[in-house]
Order: structure tokens, then C-alpha cells, then sequence
């Protein structure tokens, strides 16, 4: 059963400050791997989407990397500023071939001014 | 820019009642889900949806919930008899083919 972990659980840096956002995964054989930025009470914005042949996509001062052999992706934030606290999830699409999403617990980031 | 629409986005009902939660995808979407989140809990996967049929439901999709495509435009989620525990924040997505957007969910209070 595939388990999505992230870490840390919440981060406090000061702004300009780059960062990076861990997830790990259990079952390699994914499809894609999606990271989501989660507002308080909000919905999910899609940031980056990096498919299984992929090793990273970036997105602005965002670079998301993949790599499935060990289970791991990153999120760089680079530069952060305090209009990016929010809370960061990590999902991951399986093998099932219907799209499911199983998702990480997420990492709280503030930025602090 | 395209956007899945959630409505309401606050419910409160009564335990026992049921609800229906209701989603707009996006227009040329083929793939719809319904995921929940219970305060302080990672995201959990409800159930997937292709072709007009469910492809995929998780363990808490029992029958207390269903699902239905009533138009083309239109995606609900139906929970009979609500109890306590169905206090979540409900979200619809939608995707074409691999990126899936969310809505900005619904969220149920049951008392």
C-alpha cells in the first residue's frame, strides 16, 4: 500500500531565504507525482506536475525533482517571500490507472518578513 | 483561466440528514474525483469517476455515498444519513490527463 510522507511536519525561515520541501513515497511505480500548495480553510493549487519519465519541472522560483529508484521528490523554493506561506502537499498517482492521488500530510511553511 | 467551481462552500446539516455536495469541472475534463479532508488530516481519496461510471472507490465510499454525472456539466456527491465523522472539507477535481485541479471545496459541518 503506497504511503506518502513529508518532511518536516512546519518550517520558519525568514524571507529570501531558499528552501527545500522533502516527500518520500513507499512504492516507486508511479505515474506522476504532484505538488500542491494549500491555503488555511482553501483549496489546492496545483503547482508542478513531474511525470514518472521526468526527473524535474520548475515553475518560477519553484524547481520540483523526482527521483523513483529511492522514493524521493523535492521542492526548491527559491527567494521566499511571505506571500508563500501556505501549507505544501505533496501526491503521488499510483499504478491504478484511474488517477487517484495519495497524498503526503504536507509541510506548513511561514515565511516570516 | 478554467476552474472546477464547488457548491456550496459551507454546508451545516443535521445528523441523519442527507446532503449533496456539487461540483462544475473543468469544460473539457474526462476524469472527476471526490477527495475529503478531515481538519488536521492528510487528503483522502473518495472515489474516481470515467465514462460515467465509478472507476475506482476507496473503502470509506460505502453505501452511505454515491456519486452522479446528472448533465454534462454537473458532478455530485451524495452522502445518506450523515454522521458525526462526515465533518470534512470536500473536494472535487478534475483532470484530462495528468494534471488534476481542485476546487475550492465544500465544507460539511454535521451536528
Amino acid at each position: 500500500k503506497q504511503e506518502v510522507t513529508q518532511i518536516p511536519a512546519a518550517l520558519s525561515v525568514p524571507e529570501g531565504e531558499n528552501l527545500v520541501l522533502n516527500c518520500s513515497f513507499t512504492d516507486s511505480a508511479i505515474y506522476n507525482l504532484q505538488w500542491f500548495r494549500q491555503d488555511p480553510g482553501k483549496g489546492l493549487t496545483s503547482l508542478l506536475l513531474i511525470q514518472s519519465s521526468q526527473r524535474e519541472q520548475t515553475s518560477g522560483r519553484l524547481n520540483a525533482s523526482l527521483d523513483k529508484s529511492s522514493g524521493r521528490s523535492t521542492l526548491y523554493i527559491a527567494a521566499s517571500q511571505p506571500g508563500d506561506s501556505a501549507t505544501y502537499l505533496c501526491a503521488v498517482e499510483g499504478s491504478s490507472n484511474t488517477g487517484k492521488l495519495i497524498f503526503g500530510q504536507g509541510t506548513t511553511l511561514q515565511v516570516k518578513p | 483561466e478554467p476552474e472546477v467551481t464547488q457548491t456550496p462552500s459551507h454546508q451545516v446539516t443535521q445528523m441523519g440528514q442527507e446532503v449533496i455536495l456539487r461540483c462544475v469541472p473543468i469544460s473539457n475534463h474526462l476524469y472527476f474525483y471526490w477527495y475529503r479532508q478531515i481538519l488536521g488530516q492528510k487528503v483522502e481519496f473518495l472515489v474516481s469517476f470515467y465514462n460515467n461510471e465509478i472507476s475506482e472507490k476507496s473503502e470509506i465510499f460505502d453505501d452511505q455515498f454515491s456519486v452522479e454525472r446528472p448533465d454534462g456539466s454537473n458532478f455530485t456527491l451524495k452522502i445518506r444519513s450523515t454522521k458525526l465523522e462526515d465533518s470534512a472539507m470536500y473536494f472535487c477535481a478534475s483532470r484530462v490527463i495528468a494534471e488534476a485541479f481542485f476546487g475550492q471545496g465544500t465544507r460539511l459541518t454535521v451536528v
